[in-house]
């Protein structure tokens, strides 16, 4: 069973507050990733990591940001959230060598923007 | 990363065998075929993956043709809780480790 977690699971939240949206993991894996998903949907990576101090931007472009500080730590922020920006926001993780290409994910959140 | 081909949707009766197949003609020799599925929303799950060989573990088995251009992937006996949007992506062999999920095919197991 992989260890990822998000917080929070559900949020609404009024246009132009600034939210920051938790991902951790309990599996030491260097590489993060997040991804967007509109209900009933394609999944879209967003956001990548390959390990502390690095962040990259995935194939669909989010106005969101991330940090890597920690190595079990991958934050998403908005600094200042819209209608657009309601979706669901799944965070994963993977390990190294072989392990690289399995990707966990965690239970997601899910967001709304009034 | 090559692209794969999924039927959209399919349906399978409670306790028999679900086959999904996937269409990837464009694989490389270094392309691993991986399958992942996502229950209603939640995260998607990794199933399994494989080379060239067949694979099978507790989840479920998978045949690559020997061209290795199509797999199948075989849910021995599906259940309720196998109804799901299943995932059939190719990549690997570098260093781009990014998943790039399709539309995949919606499994329903009907009782």
């Amino acid at each position: 069973e992989a260890d990822i977690y998000q917080t929070p699971r559900y949020l609404v939240i009024g246009t132009g507050k600034k939210i920051t949206l938790e991902c951790s993991q309990t599996m030491g894996h260097d590489k993060m990733y997040w991804y967007q998903q509109d209900p009933g949907m394609e999944l879209h990576l967003i956001h990548y990591s390959y390990g502390v101090n690095s962040t990259e931007k995935g194939d669909l472009s989010s106005e969101s940001t991330v940090s890597r500080i920690r190595t079990e730590h991958f934050p998403l922020t908005l600094e200042s959230a819209r209608p657009s920006h309601t979706s669901q926001y799944l965070c994963a993780s993977s390990g190294t060598g072989v392990l690289s290409y399995e990707q966990y994910f965690g239970p997601g959140t899910r967001l709304t923007v009034t | 990363d090559a692209k794969t081909t999924q039927p959209p949707s399919m349906d399978c009766a409670e306790g028999r065998a679900a086959n999904l197949p996937c269409n990837h003609s464009t694989i490389s020799g270094n392309e691993y075929v991986y399958w992942y599925r996502q229950i209603h929303s939640q995260g998607p799950q990794y199933i399994i993956h494989g080379l060239k060989n067949n694979e099978t573990n507790e989840m479920a088995s998978l045949i690559i043709t020997e061209d290795r251009k199509s797999s199948t992937l075989i849910l021995p006996h599906a259940t309720l809780r196998d109804t799901a949007v299943y995932y059939c992506i190719v990549f690997g062999g570098g260093s781009n480790y990014k998943l790039t999920f399709g539309k995949g095919t919606l499994l329903t197991v009907n009782p």
